[in-house]
């Protein structure tokens, strides 16, 4: 099976800081990996992906890296901004697309 | 616009009754899913259906229904045989399977039991 985990339940940035959320997965044979932002009361929003033939992906102010070494993922968000404040959950798929494991997430909170 | 349409938002059951929460999509996407999320954890997977009159049980399937009579509709059932349905229920629709393009959610139907 798959375990995914996230290392902080929750984070505080100053706005305009650059935020670091961390997931781990415990299957090598993962294969594709999302990251989706959750604002309260809210269905989750995807965010970025990334494929495990990449080490890094880049969107607008967002930046996935992905370790395959050591089962490790993060999102990095540039210049936080209040809008940022949400719950972040990473995801992994593994056995060909079939599996989807979501992480328990990270409440993000964005500090004026 | 297209999204996914998800209602009740909130809804409040008695013990030993059934409730079923609709969700309809007009992305035209083969695959819907079903989630519980509760506190402190993340997205559990009830159920799945890849195509129309077809569909899977996910991880915690037991004490709950679907059906998907049309592709645009998956409605979830929560029986009375599920002990613990208080909580906040996802649906979730994609293109094909998950490894071919991304989720979009619901916005969510809170479910709490009296």
């Amino acid at each position: 099976g798959e375990s995914v985990g996230l290392h902080l339940p929750t984070l505080s940035v100053q706005e305009g800081d650059n935020s670091i959320i961390n997931c781990a997965y415990s299957n090598s044979a993962s294969d594709y990996f999302i990251w989706y932002k959750q604002e309260s009361g809210k269905g989750p929003q995807f965010i970025i992906d990334i494929r495990s033939n990449m080490d890094k992906r880049q969107g607008q102010r967002v930046t996935v890296l992905l370790n395959k070494t050591v089962k490790h993922l993060s999102l990095q968000i540039a210049a936080t901004q209040p809008g940022d404040s949400a719950v972040y959950f990473c995801a992994v798929v593994t056995g060909g697309g079939n599996k989807l494991t979501f992480g328990t997430g990270t409440q993000l909170k964005v500090e004026l | 616009d297209g999204g996914i349409t998800q209602s009740p938002k909130y809804l409040f059951r008695k013990e030993g009754q059934n409730v079923t929460l609709s969700c309809e999509q007009n992305l035209n996407h083969d695959a819907m899913y079903w989630y519980r999320q509760d506190p402190g954890q993340g997205l559990r997977l009830i159920y799945y259906s890849q195509i129309v009159n077809d569909f899977q049980k996910g991880d915690i399937a037991e004490g709950y229904s679907v059906s998907r009579e049309k592709k645009e509709s998956f409605p979830l059932t929560v029986t009375s045989a599920q002990k613990n349905p208080t909580a906040f229920y996802l649906c979730a629709s994609s293109i094909l399977r998950y490894g071919t393009g991304e989720l979009f959610f619901g916005e969510g139907s809170r479910l709490t039991v009296l």
